[in-house]
């Protein structure tokens, strides 16, 4: 496809289960972000990954929470023993280059349409 | 702290009207400010990026301006459709930190027929 996707679309889980939330980016994009964003709020920033290796997770709130980009495409958002805290729309996002020093229409950011988690 | 602020927090306007959404900042140093639009349900696009030496930049009906002195932006809304019905969120990133987008919460637009 074109766009950025994410799978599911929602995710509904029992409080303490593990999820996996999934993001394709664009082909061919080397950037790749993940976004948290609750109602009524603008997307927080949880981790970029420049290909294979998270350039920064200083986003990601605790340590229940972690980031995968294993061939440089395709990235896992990992959250174990889940918390009611944690529902929320994530977001994820893709750019075909790394944020430079000046804008540039190649660093913009491509947004998926998100996976709606909900923790019972 | 690096923060975004947007004022209103919503607006409802009738079709064909005018209007101007606002962003204050306080991200330091300044590199580029972002207005996105997100539909519900949706993810953020891009609607206009903004470098500390522009004032101003449009968009077909959207026009977003720049003050850096002030660090203050607007994004214009002219002739507004049913389809303009969305959050529209200031992003603005620091030259030190790349990554570092920070986002505003948004404005809520309605435009009612």
């Amino acid at each position: 496809g074109a766009g950025v996707s994410q799978t599911p679309s929602n995710k509904v889980t029992e409080k303490g289960k593990y999820v996996e939330l999934r993001c394709d980016p664009i082909s061919g994009h080397t950037a790749l972000y993940w976004y948290r964003q609750s109602l009524g709020q603008g997307p927080e920033f949880l981790i970029y990954f420049q290909g294979t290796g998270a350039a920064d997770d200083s986003g990601l709130p605790n340590d229940r929470f972690f980031a995968v980009r294993p061939e440089g495409s395709v990235s896992t958002l990992k959250i174990q023993r889940t918390e009611r805290g944690d529902s929320a729309v994530y977001l994820c996002a893709s750019s075909r280059t790394p944020p430079g020093l000046a804008a540039s229409s190649t660093d913009t950011q491509y947004f998926g349409p998100g996976t709606r988690l909900t923790v019972l | 702290k690096n923060q975004v602020e947007q004022s209103p927090q919503s607006l409802i306007i009738l079709e064909g009207k005018n209007c101007t959404l606002q962003c204050n900042y306080t991200v330091s140093p300044f590199s580029n400010l972002r207005w996105y639009k997100q539909d519900t349900g949706r993810g953020p696009v891009s609607l206009t990026i903004m470098t500390f030496s522009e004032n101003t930049k449009s968009n077909g009906r959207y026009t977003a301006t720049l003050d850096a002195d002030t660090k203050q932006s607007s994004l214009h809304i002219t002739a507004s459709q049913l389809s303009d019905s969305a959050s529209y969120i200031c992003v603005v990133s620091a030259r030190n930190y790349g990554q570092n987008f920070v986002f505003g919460p948004g404005t809520r637009l309605s435009v009612l027929p």
